[in-house]
């Protein structure tokens, strides 16, 4: 399965963007860029997923980069709500299986 | 909002005991599955399920076995609980189809003594 590479942690203030970055060099043509997180003592969410452009949902908005290698979650106004770990994950085309990773732990100050 | 439900959310169980962590949803998904996280650590699939009579092992060997007799649920099972499975264990489904969204449990703690 291919990798992704995400910062351990990273802290933003109340009501700023976030733009939370992952590294992913070794992706192939069909692999789709998923990002979940997970609440303090909750099981993990869906958040949003792309393959080639761009996507918005009303939770965040993906960025892909040209050549894949990389993709940016941004969370346009963090609220406190948003404090948990976010998870960067290749998934290929038909795969049955998600393998999550360390993630980024966010936090958010007042 | 996800309809999968767990039970217990919370339990703890003396050594040697056998104990059934219950997986139900309700959204007709085939695919189910389940992940093992310890504190601060990241999720280990150990088990997953295409279909009904269907179960593979996951990534992470586990000593729990699971079943699937019906759609709905998915129950994972330890037959003689030690301390090292103290652990959270999360259940997962998914509609078929490459892109198809997890919708996760609130996961059950698991305390063995």
């Amino acid at each position: 399965d291919a990798k992704t590479t995400q910062p351990n942690s990273m802290e933003s203030n109340e009501e700023e963007p976030v733009h939370l970055p992952c590294n992913h060099s070794t992706i192939s043509g069909t692999d789709y860029i998923h990002w979940y997180r997970q609440l303090p003592s909750q099981g993990p969410e869906y958040v949003i997923h792309g393959l080639t452009s761009n996507v918005n949902n009303r939770m965040a908005s993906l960025a892909i980069a040209e050549d894949r290698k990389s993709s940016t979650l941004i969370l346009h106004r963090a609220t406190l709500r948003d404090a948990a770990v976010y998870y960067c994950i290749l998934r290929p085309q038909g795969a049955q299986k998600l393998v999550f990773g360390q993630g980024t732990r966010l936090t958010i100050n007042p | 909002e996800a309809d999968i439900y767990q039970t217990p959310r919370y339990l703890v169980i003396g050594t040697g005991k056998k104990i059934t962590l219950e997986c139900s949803q309700t959204m007709g998904h085939d695919k189910m599955y389940w992940y093992q996280q310890d504190p601060g650590m990241e999720l280990h699939l150990i088990h997953y399920s295409y279909g009904v009579n269907s179960t593979e092992k996951g990534d992470l060997s586990s000593e729990s076995t699971v079943s699937r007799i019906r759609t709905e649920h998915f129950p994972l099972t330890l037959e003689s609980a030690r301390p090292s499975h103290t652990s959270q264990y999360l259940c997962a489904s998914r509609e078929t189809g490459s892109t198809g969204e997890l919708f996760f449990g609130e996961g059950s703690r698991l305390t063995v003594l």
